[in-house]
């Protein structure tokens, strides 16, 4: 299964933007890019996913590099109840699997 | 939307014993259920896919005879811890995929946290 690489943490104040990155130099062109999301003690909350344009709902924006090595999950205005774990994973469509990595932990602070 | 539904929540049991859980999609069928698992500040660890009417796909290192699955209908799949020991404690998430599209979103469980004593 292709691998995600995300920073461990960060921090984010309050109706500010968030740019989440996730790199994944080794993605297949069947890979679907797709983020997910927990709270503590919760499942995991769908954000978006896509393959290889630009995405956009009403929880956020995914910005998918050219070569789709890379990708950034923007939340155009963080809030308090936004902080969570945030998971890139690569979906393999001949698998249908979804393989979670160790995410991003997002911090809002009012 | 789409809701799956868990239950129970939390459980605790005695060590030996055997614990049911239960995975719901209330307002979807599910032709594919997922397992995970996910122990304290870690990330979620798959189990083993799920299928409506055939044995359950186990990943690698998971004991199938420890972990029953069984996927009988389109809205149930059941998880059966069998004989728990206190390294089995965990919480145990299922999540669903609505219809036959590939590449749909998933739809999670809110997780069933298990103690065994």
């Amino acid at each position: 299964d292709a691998k995600t690489t995300q920073p461990n943490s960060m921090e984010s104040n309050e109706e500010e933007p968030v740019h989440l990155p996730c790199n994944h130099s080794t993605i297949s062109g069947t890979d679907y890019i797709h983020w997910y999301r927990q709270l503590p003690s919760q499942g995991p909350e769908y954000v978006i996913h896509g393959l290889t344009s630009n995405v956009n709902n009403r929880m956020a924006s995914l910005a998918i590099a050219e070569d789709r090595k890379s990708s950034t999950l923007i939340l155009h205005r963080a809030t308090l109840r936004d902080a969570a774990v945030y998971y890139c994973i690569l979906r393999d469509i001949s698998t249908d699997k979804l393989i979670f990595g160790t995410g991003t932990r997002l911090q809002v602070f009012p | 939307g789409a809701v799956v539904s868990q239950h129970p929540s939390w459980v605790i049991c005695k060590s030996g014993t055997s614990v049911k859980i239960e995975c719901r999609s209330l307002d979807f069928q599910a032709t594919t259920m997922f397992w995970y698992r996910q122990f304290p500040k870690q990330s979620l660890m798959l189990m083993a896919t799920s299928n409506e009417g055939s044995k359950a796909t186990y990943e690698q290192g998971v004991e199938k005879d420890k972990f029953l699955i069984n996927h009988a209908s389109l809205t149930l799949s059941t998880l059966t811890v069998t004989s728990a020991h206190p390294e089995d404690s965990s919480f145990y998430i299922c999540s669903a995929e609505r219809g036959a599209t590939i590449n749909e979103k998933l739809f999670f469980g809110s997780g069933t946290q298990l103690s065994v004593l």
